[in-house]
């Protein structure tokens, strides 16, 4: 069956060090997301890509970066200059064109200690 | 102002009751989406819709293009629909969401 596939769920990290979150899609979807969510507020996002190889800043992109090397994969790393890592990661997939057809993927909670 | 706007933010309901939570949007769009979140985060897409109404279930969910509302209906409210219900619009945008509790 097609979908998202995000790992792990939850991640634990060190003050300081780098962390990658994956985002795997299998649903020959061109466009991907990345949101963040803090407690009791909504997604903001991160990152999107539209075609391989290309990305755009959402609104809170400082502190973060992506790739889109292959259009099933836009892993997601939270770098150390990210002053607030800890919250719940979300990927998305649609078709190009209007965010019609989304699909989610099942979330990651970063926590950084 | 946030461009997608949803109300109430919180609503608690006893079980059976009829369930209505709203959501509006500044934007042009071409779908819009009611997404639900469980305890623990995963997220659930209930709907995407264009125009009209779809029904699944004890879920309805309706959409006016002219005036940028979309609703969602829960009837027969239970415990078990206890969530965080989300609308997003293909911007792509989210709401904050409506926290639903329904008590037994």
């Amino acid at each position: 069956d097609g979908g998202i596939t995000q790992s792990p769920k939850y991640l634990f990290r060190k003050e300081g060090q780098n962390v990658t979150l994956s985002c795997e899609q299998n649903l020959n979807h061109d466009a991907m997301y990345w949101y963040r969510q803090d407690p009791g507020q909504g997604l903001r996002l991160i990152y999107y890509s539209q075609i391989v190889n290309d990305f755009q800043k959402g609104d809170i992109a400082e502190g973060y970066s992506v790739s889109r090397e292959k259009k099933e994969s836009f892993p997601l790393t939270v770098t150390s200059a990210q002053k607030n890592p800890t919250a719940f990661y979300l990927c998305a997939s649609s078709r190009v064109g209007g965010f019609t057809e989304a699909f989610f993927g099942q979330g990651t909670r970063l926590t950084v200690v | 102002k946030n461009e997608v706007e949803q109300s109430p933010q919180n609503l608690t309901a006893q079980e059976g009751e009829f369930i209505t939570i709203n959501c509006s949007y500044s934007v042009g769009i071409s779908a819009l989406h009611w997404l639900q979140q469980h305890p623990g985060g995963g997220i659930v897409s209930l709907f995407m819709l264009s125009s009209g109404k779809k029904k699944h279930g004890r879920l309805i969910a309706t959409i006016n293009i002219q005036e940028k509302h979309s609703s969602l209906h829960i009837t027969a409210s239970h415990p078990r629909d206890s969530a965080v219900y989300i609308c997003a619009v293909s911007c792509p945008r989210f709401g904050t969401g409506t926290r639903l509790q329904v008590f037994p």
